[in-house]
């Protein structure tokens, strides 16, 4: 597996305070991802990156931002927390060509009360 | 687990047994397949994948076989074992930008000893 982290690893927060996510991945992978996965709902693709500072939308991107200012790392960024974001968060890299394995991070438990 | 669906499909399996796991896909333009496995509280772990242009591959215990005609994909495992209870997913890839996947909902094993 392609060594990737995330922290934290759990998070409980309040409604409306902002939560930042870091990934960070040491295989100097192009590509990298954020999914959430809810039950019901499998995973589904938040934001990814295809290389220092080009980020585009994924499936379900409303309420959340993401950067990378570095190839290892990728932050997801929740302005205002929501009920409705909590979830468990994934992050996954791949190297860098079309049909490249996304290998995918422990995840983040994170709550919104 | 904790972090996967509570309504999951469930497949249950005597230790020794064979499993066929079946996902329907949903675009015909996919191009590239993936098979994932989940264990609790874990991210997921890539299992074996097949290209379009292939309608059958093989791993270690595993066997993907692919059918574009009627867009179906199954994993069979041999032999199942204990440490094989998880949650799997198929994914899709249409080699847009991005290196994007589409996740199926799971299903998940449990294997009886």
């Amino acid at each position: 597996d392609a060594g990737i982290t995330q922290s934290p690893r759990h998070k409980v927060t309040e409604t409306g305070t902002p939560v930042t996510l870091r990934c960070h991945q040491t295989e100097n992978h192009r590509y990298m991802y954020w999914y959430r996965q809810d039950p019901g709902h499998g995973l589904r693709l938040i934001h990814y990156s295809y290389g220092v500072k080009d980020t585009d939308k994924g499936e379900v991107s409303d309420g959340y931002s993401v950067s990378r200012s570095k190839t290892e790392d990728f932050l997801l960024t929740l302005e205002s927390a929501t009920s409705s974001q909590t979830s468990v968060y994934f992050c996954a890299s791949a190297s860098g060509t079309s049909t490249d394995t996304q290998y995918f991070g422990p995840g983040t438990r994170l709550t919104v009360l | 687990g904790e972090s996967v669906g509570l309504h999951l499909p469930t497949l249950s399996v005597q230790e020794g047994d064979n499993s066929i796991i079946n996902c329907a896909y949903s675009n015909s333009a996919s191009d590239y397949f993936i098979w994932y496995k989940q264990e609790s509280g874990k991210g997921p772990q890539f299992i074996i994948d097949i290209r379009s242009n292939m309608d059958k591959r093989q791993g270690q215990r595993v066997t993907v076989l692919l059918n574009k005609t009627v867009k179906h994909l199954s994993l069979q495992i041999a032999a199942t074992q204990p440490g094989d209870s998880a949650v799997y997913f198929c994914a899709e890839n249409t080699l847009t930008a991005g290196n994007k996947l589409t996740f199926g909902g799971g299903t998940r094993v449990l294997v009886k000893p």
